[in-house]
């Protein structure tokens, strides 16, 4: 059974860092892997998708990586701004639609 | 081009009612799919469909059934509701091509379920 987790829980940073976020996944047999972005009381946003074959997607000041081997992905956040803030979930596709991680709540303070 | 859209948005049902929660998507999507969110937790997968008229089960179905008559809709239904389904509720679509393919899925925006 597929499980994601996602560290820190909480991260806090000042405006103009750049940040990583982590998510790792127990089974590596995925199709893709997808980073989306939920602000408080609002539904899920979707920020990248990155296909197995892949190694990393970008967007802006968002870049997306992807190691099936070691069942890790990260996301990038180039000069974090206040307008940043927000919770990103990861969630893999593999046999099963998609597992979500339970998130990382960013605070980018100005 | 409204994308996925739930109705109603807020809802307070007391303990044994029913109800359905309706989601519709018009970007001709192939899977739609059903998912709850409870405080400080990922999404979890209630049921989802990967076509008109096939429906599977996710990791939490218990006490909710589903439909999909059509492309476009595809209702969550509550019977007999419990204080344990309070919760958001979200529905997605997305178009998977053959293989792999892309597979963004795009979500509506809740709907928001209090059983008392």
């Amino acid at each position: 059974k597929q499980e994601v987790t996602q560290i820190p829980a909480a991260l806090s940073v000042p405006e103009g860092e750049n940040l990583v976020l982590n998510c790792s996944f127990t089974d590596s047999a995925i199709y893709n892997l997808q980073w989306f972005r939920q602000d408080p009381g609002k539904g899920l946003t979707s920020l990248l998708l990155i296909q197995s074959s892949q190694r990393e997607q970008t967007s802006g000041r968002l870049n997306a990586s992807l190691d099936k081997s070691s069942g890790r992905s990260t996301l990038y956040i180039a000069a974090s701004q206040p307008g940043d803030s927000a919770t990103y979930l990861c969630a893999a596709t593999g046999n099963t639609p998609l597992v979500f991680g339970k998130g990382t709540r960013l605070s980018v303070i100005a | 081009n409204a994308g996925v859209t739930q109705t109603p948005k807020f809802r307070i049902l007391k303990i044994g009612q029913s109800m359905t929660l309706q989601c519709t998507q018009d970007m001709n999507h192939n899977y739609m799919y059903w998912y709850r969110q409870d405080p400080g937790m990922g999404l979890k997968l209630i049921y989802y469909s990967v076509g008109a008229g096939i429906t599977d089960k996710g990791e939490v179905p218990n006490g909710y059934n589903v439909s999909r008559s059509t492309t476009e809709d595809f209702p969550l239904r509550l019977e007999l509701a419990a204080p344990s389904q309070t919760s958001v509720y979200f529905c997605a679509s997305s178009q998977r091509s053959s293989g792999q393919g892309a597979d963004t899925q795009y979500f509506g925006p809740g709907t928001r379920l209090t059983v008392l």
